[in-house]
C-alpha cells in the first residue's frame, strides 16, 4: 500500500532559522511522483514542486530546497532563512496513476 | 495558465438540507477532476475521482449516494452533499487535470481554492 508519513506534526521556529521538513514515502511501484505543497491559513493549496522517481537530483528555488533520496524514501524539504510569510502547513503527497496521497502536514510557525 | 474556481467559497446551511458545490477549470479542458475533504487539522483525502461523461469512481468508505459528483462537461464537475448533517461540515477541495497529453498528464492537478461547508 502507498503511504507518506510527516512525523513532525508541528514546528515552530524563529525567524532567519533554517528548517528541514521531513517526508517518508511507502509504495511498491517504481514510477510514481512527489510533491510538496503549501496551504496557508486562506486554505489554498499551493504547489511548491514535483519529482519523478527517477529524478534524484536535490533542486534549489531561493529559499527552498529538496533533498529526495530513494535509497531512504525521503524526500524532505528546507527552507532556509525563514520568514513569517513560510508559516503554513506544507503537506507532502505521492502520487500513483493520478491518486494522491497526502501525509499529514505538517505545521510550521515562523516567530 | 491553469486555474480552478470553486463556488462557493463557503456556505452554510440546515441540517437536511442539500448543497451544490461546483469545480470549474477556467483556461482548460479538465478530462479529470478530483474531490477531496479536509477535516480541520487534518490531511486532504480523496474522495472520488470524476471523468468527464462517465460515473464518478468513489474511494472506499465514501456513499456516494450521498456525495453525487456530476462531470457533465471538460470544464465543470460538481459535488452534491444531499441531506447533510453536521459531521459533513469540512473543506472540500477539487483539483483537475488536462486533457490527456503526454505521458504523466495525470500526475499535474491544478488545485481550485476549496468550499468551506458549514452544517447546523
Amino acid at each position: 500500500a502507498q503511504k507518506v508519513t510527516q512525523a513532525q506534526t508541528e514546528i515552530s521556529v524563529v525567524e532567519k532559522e533554517d528548517v528541514t521538513l521531513d517526508c517518508v514515502y511507502e509504495t511498491r511501484d517504481t514510477t510514481y511522483y512527489l510533491f510538496w505543497y503549501k496551504q496557508p491559513p486562506s486554505g489554498e493549496l499551493v504547489f511548491l514542486i514535483r519529482r519523478n522517481s527517477f529524478d534524484e537530483q536535490n533542486e534549489i528555488s531561493g529559499r527552498y530546497s529538496w533533498n529526495f533520496q530513494k535509497s531512504t524514501s525521503s524526500f524532505n524539504f528546507t527552507i532556509t532563512a525563514s520568514q513569517v510569510v513560510d508559516s503554513a502547513v506544507y503537506f507532502c503527497a505521492l502520487s500513483q496513476g493520478g491518486k494522491l496521497i497526502f501525509g499529514q502536514g505538517t505545521e510550521l510557525s515562523v516567530k | 495558465g491553469a486555474v480552478v474556481s470553486q463556488h462557493p467559497s463557503w456556505v452554510i446551511c440546515k441540517s437536511g438540507t442539500s448543497v451544490k458545490i461546483e469545480c470549474r477549470s477556467l483556461d482548460f479542458q479538465a478530462t479529470t477532476m478530483f474531490w477531496y475533504r479536509q477535516f480541520p487539522k487534518q490531511s486532504l483525502m480523496l474522495m472520488a475521482t470524476s471523468n468527464e461523461g462517465s460515473k464518478a469512481t468513489y474511494e472506499q468508505g465514501v456513499e456516494k449516494d450521498k456525495f453525487l459528483i456530476n462531470h457533465a462537461s471538460l470544464t465543470l464537475s460538481t459535488l452534491t452533499v444531499t441531506s447533510a448533517h453536521p459531521e459533513d461540515s469540512s473543506f472540500y477541495i477539487c483539483s483537475a487535470t488536462k486533457t490527456r497529453a503526454g505521458t504523466d498528464w495525470l500526475n499535474e492537478q491544478f488545485f481550485g481554492p476549496g468550499t468551506r461547508l458549514t452544517v447546523l
